[in-house]
């Protein structure tokens, strides 16, 4: 199977920088996702991985080491909105997601 | 352009009776998925459906599980008899190819007293 660990919850201030870190033990996957969910919505697709390294999408930033088993969320310049729950996801060959079990954020003024 | 819909938003039923919920994927993704989250756990896998055949179902749970996509279009989720332990939010998500990101509906809750 696929353990995916993520931290429970974090909180940071407005305006700082936070970064969230997803570690897996898996052997093969096709890319890592990371999802952005609040309370009672849909899972919104943030970024993902595919390959080692940096995406940078705006204030939100995806890191990935497939040798290391880490990938990690970078969200700059924090704002209230940002507050919400983010999960990684695995997502196999063949594309059946594995989630990790999120990491609430609360983002304080 | 409309994202994923489901239906309903909220069900609440009794032990032993059916459900049955409706997913609209985004019009043109061929792949259609169903999860769910359980209290407290993390959102799991159930099924793929690429157009109307089912791709993969090793996550479904059990025979009371039931997945159609008639049409390769929307899909329905029936549970029959439902238990306690089926009470979670159920979502759905579509991806135009299968390596694509996905994109996720809003859910459906469900609760079974």
């Amino acid at each position: 199977g696929q353990n995916i660990d993520q931290p429970t919850e974090m909180t940071a201030t407005e305006g700082a920088i936070v970064q969230i870190n997803c570690t897996y033990q898996t052997s093969g996957f096709n890319g890592l996702f990371w999802y952005q969910q609040h309370a009672g919505e849909a899972p919104t697709f943030l970024s993902y991985n595919v390959l080692d390294g940096l995406e940078e999408k705006g204030r939100f930033s995806s890191f990935l080491s497939r040798s290391k088993g880490y990938s990690y969320l970078l969200l700059k310049e924090l704002q209230m909105k940002d507050s919400a729950s983010y999960l990684c996801a695995v997502g196999n060959y063949g594309q059946n997601f594995v989630f990790g079990p999120g990491t609430r954020l609360s983002v304080l003024p | 352009e409309a994202g994923v819909t489901q239906f309903p938003s909220h069900s609440v039923i009794e032990k032993g009776q059916t459900v049955t919920l409706r997913c609209d994927p985004i019009s043109g993704h061929d792949n259609l998925y169903w999860y769910r989250r359980v209290m407290g756990k993390e959102i799991k896998f159930l099924l793929h459906f690429v157009k109307e055949s089912k791709q993969d179902e090793s996550g479904m749970p059990n025979n009371r599980f039931l997945a159609e996509r008639t049409g390769g279009t929307y899909s329905t989720l029936k549970v029959q008899p439902a238990e306690l332990e089926d009470s979670g939010v159920y979502f759905c998500a579509s991806s135009p190819g299968i390596e694509e990101t996905q994109y996720f509906g809003p859910g459906t809750r469900l609760l079974v007293l």
